[in-house]
């Protein structure tokens, strides 16, 4: 167990719709990461969240947004959803800003049908 | 395009044997890389890393090998263990606020 929790663990939804994932971090950790991994790929970076404020962003579309909240639970929302949102979202967390031994969640599968 | 690629899909080793998962980057600017290992249904779990500064770390039963000049990276697992059974992905980055960039994993089978 990594301590990193993520919520729900399976969604299935329709195209057009919109969803939120939702993350906690290891208890003291500040930094939170998103990345998807689709079928047959690696995990594709989306964005990075370090004590409220983005530090970085990856291939994010800009139907996709995050933001960390003041407890530092980080919500990833999806909106407009197509067939190829279809993916597993995994969200990270470490201690430092750029801290590259990051702890992952379980990982939230979505389906859109 | 993939910076970072780990050409075998899959691997199988028997038990006892040595496993050798391997993994190439193109972006030299890359300096410190990483191997998670991925069970099913769970979220990746960070094994063991090596700076651009090294060309061998060990922990255990895992060693991974860099080597700069070819721009390619190995890890040994000595011996396998049918526990050892997970998908393995590559990550590389460059020091600082850059996040991880991560090869599409390889899958390794250890039989008893």
């Amino acid at each position: 167990d990594s301590g990193v929790t993520q919520t729900p663990k399976h969604l299935i939804t329709a195209t057009g719709q919109r969803v939120t994932l939702r993350c906690s971090p290891r208890s003291g950790d500040l930094s939170v990461y998103w990345y998807q991994q689709s079928l047959d790929q690696g995990l594709q970076f989306l964005i990075h969240y370090y004590n409220g404020e983005e530090r970085a962003k990856g291939n994010i579309l800009e139907r996709f947004s995050a933001q960390q909240f003041p407890d530092l639970h980080s919500e990833l929302n999806l909106s407009s959803l197509e067939l190829g949102d279809s993916a597993l979202y995994f969200c990270a967390s470490s201690a430092r800003p750029t801290s590259f031994e990051q702890y992952f969640g379980p990982g939230t599968r979505l389906t859109v049908t | 395009d993939q910076q970072v690629k780990q050409n075998s899909p899959s691997l199988s080793v028997q038990e006892g044997r040595i496993s050798i998962l391997n993994c190439d980057y193109t972006n030299s600017m890359f300096d410190y890389f990483l191997w998670y290992k991925k069970y099913p249904a769970e979220g990746p779990t960070f094994l063991i890393s090596i700076s651009s500064i090294k060309d061998k770390n060990e922990d255990g039963r895992f060693t991974v090998f860099l080597n700069k000049s070819a721009k390619h990276l190995s890890l040994h697992i000595v011996p396998s263990q049918p526990g050892d059974s997970a998908v393995y992905f590559c990550a590389a980055s460059f020091s600082g606020n850059t996040p991880l960039v991560f090869g599409k994993g390889t899958r390794l089978s250890v039989i008893a």
